[in-house]
């Protein structure tokens, strides 16, 4: 079945430098990659998504590139702050049908970020 | 504002009894889903529903079953709960098929005795 890798599991930078989480998966089919972001205690939401038919997409400090070639797709973090210390999810479609079709999400097993001051 | 409840932050049962999480939604979402999330194993998913009295098992139905009679209310049913069953569970929801946003609850952690 599908499956995403996620790594590395830990990442430890200093504040203001810049922070790389990559995940592959294995379904080409896949056309959907969300991000999402779960601080200590609070519910995961989402900070970025991107597209098949897209290669890159920024937000602010946040973008995420995608080869699909190589089914992989990162998020990029610059000038990291305290704030962005948190576990991080990516997650790709399934492409799932079942008389409706229906988005199911395969998530990453996370990373957890941390932002030393 | 999107709002995703779910009904108890903390929950501790015993072994064997039958246990219900329920989780409600006000943004008229088609989709939603119940996660379990374990440290170092990511969110996996348990069920999910597309539609009032629809689900489909996802990755780790085993154990769990579902209800969803109104579209509002997605409730996960453990039938009897076993100490492998203690974790977080979240309950999420979105609009749309083909990819689209899920909001996600607060989540219930559980703890099985």
């Amino acid at each position: 079945g599908e499956n995403v890798e996620q790594h590395p599991s830990t990442l430890s930078v200093q504040e203001g430098d810049s922070a790389v989480i990559k995940c592959t998966y294995s379904d080409s089919a896949s056309n959907y990659f969300p991000w999402y972001k779960q601080e200590l205690g609070k519910r995961p939401q989402l900070i970025i998504d991107i597209r098949s038919n897209v290669g890159e997409k920024k937000d602010q400090r946040i973008a995420v590139t995608l080869n699909k070639t190589a089914k992989h797709f990162s998020l990029h973090i610059t000038e990291t702050q305290p704030e962005d210390s948190a576990v991080y999810f990516c997650a790709a479609t399934k492409g799932y049908n079942y008389g409706g079709a229906t988005n199911k999400l395969i998530f990453g097993t996370g990373t957890l970020l941390a932002v030393q001051p | 504002d999107v709002k995703v409840t779910q009904s108890s932050r903390y929950l501790v049962k015993r072994t064997g009894e039958k246990v219900f999480l329920e989780c409600v939604q006000d943004m008229d979402h088609e989709n939603m889903f119940w996660y379990r999330q374990d440290p170092g194993l990511g969110l996996r998913l348990i069920y999910f529903s597309y539609d009032v009295k629809m689900k489909e098992k996802g990755d780790i139905p085993e154990g769990y079953s579902v209800s969803r009679e109104k579209k509002e209310r997605f409730s996960l049913i453990l039938e009897s709960a076993s100490t492998n069953q203690t974790s977080m569970y979240l309950c999420a929801s979105s609009f749309t098929s083909g990819g689209d946003i899920q909001y996600f609850g607060a989540g219930t952690r559980l703890s099985v005795l």
